[in-house]
């Protein structure tokens, strides 16, 4: 178990909707990272938060969106689903700085019918 | 930008055998280097990372990578596979200041 939690653990939604991903880091850890991971595209980095701000920004669409709150829990929020929005989606956390490694989350499915 | 290359989809390896899974990156200045390990419905794992000194890491369940400067590797072995390490392994880069860039991954199969 590496302490960070996620939820829903699945999520099954149809096109054109909105739906809200959850993040809680572990304890200790200020900067939260999203991750999306599906079979064509690999694991790809959407966008990083610290201690709520934005610190980096990766391929993220702008139908995507993300936020960090004061108890630094994450959402990620997803709009206007599209099939290929189905994937899985990975939070992480690591305290900040470099060269610290990143643990992740469970995951979320999202299944886009 | 920096990248990360995992030239074999598939790894099979006999239980007891030595195992490595292959990995070349390209960045920019000195690379921060992961290895992570995803097993089937799980979230990826940390295995171990390189970030200066010794060019032998040494990581958990008895992984280990060799960082080479020359080569851009960083190959992740085991001197003797279990049939549980079977799993994706993923390899991931990082440049100073920047953000993680992971491989495509490798799938390792361990047969009995």
């Amino acid at each position: 178990d590496s302490g960070v939690t996620q939820t829903p653990k699945h999520l099954i939604t149809a096109t054109g909707q909105r739906v809200t991903l959850r993040c809680s880091p572990r304890s200790g850890d200020l900067s939260v990272y999203w991750y999306q991971q599906s079979l064509d595209q690999g694991l790809q980095f959407l966008i990083q938060y610290y201690n709520g701000e934005e610190r980096a920004k990766g391929n993220i669409l702008e139908r995507f969106s993300a936020q960090q709150f004061p108890d630094l829990h994450s959402e990620l929020n997803l709009s206007s689903l599209e099939l290929g929005d189905s994937a899985l989606y990975f939070c992480a956390s690591s305290v900040e700085g470099q060269p610290y490694e990143q643990y992740f989350g469970p995951g979320t499915r999202l299944t886009v019918t | 930008a920096q990248s990360v290359a995992q030239p074999e989809d598939q790894v099979n390896v006999a239980e007891g055998n030595p195992l490595t899974v292959k990995c070349t990156y390209s960045v920019s200045g000195n690379p921060y280097l992961f290895w992570y390990v995803q097993y089937p419905n799980r979230g990826l794992q940390f295995l171990l990372k390189y970030i200066t000194g010794d060019n032998l890491v040494k990581g958990s369940y008895g992984f280990e990578a060799e960082f080479n400067k020359s080569q851009t590797s960083f190959h992740l072995k085991k001197p003797s596979a279990l049939v549980s390490d079977s799993a994706l392994y993923f390899c991931a880069v990082r440049p100073s200041g920047g953000t993680l860039t992971f491989g495509k991954g490798t799938m390792l199969l361990v047969s009995p």
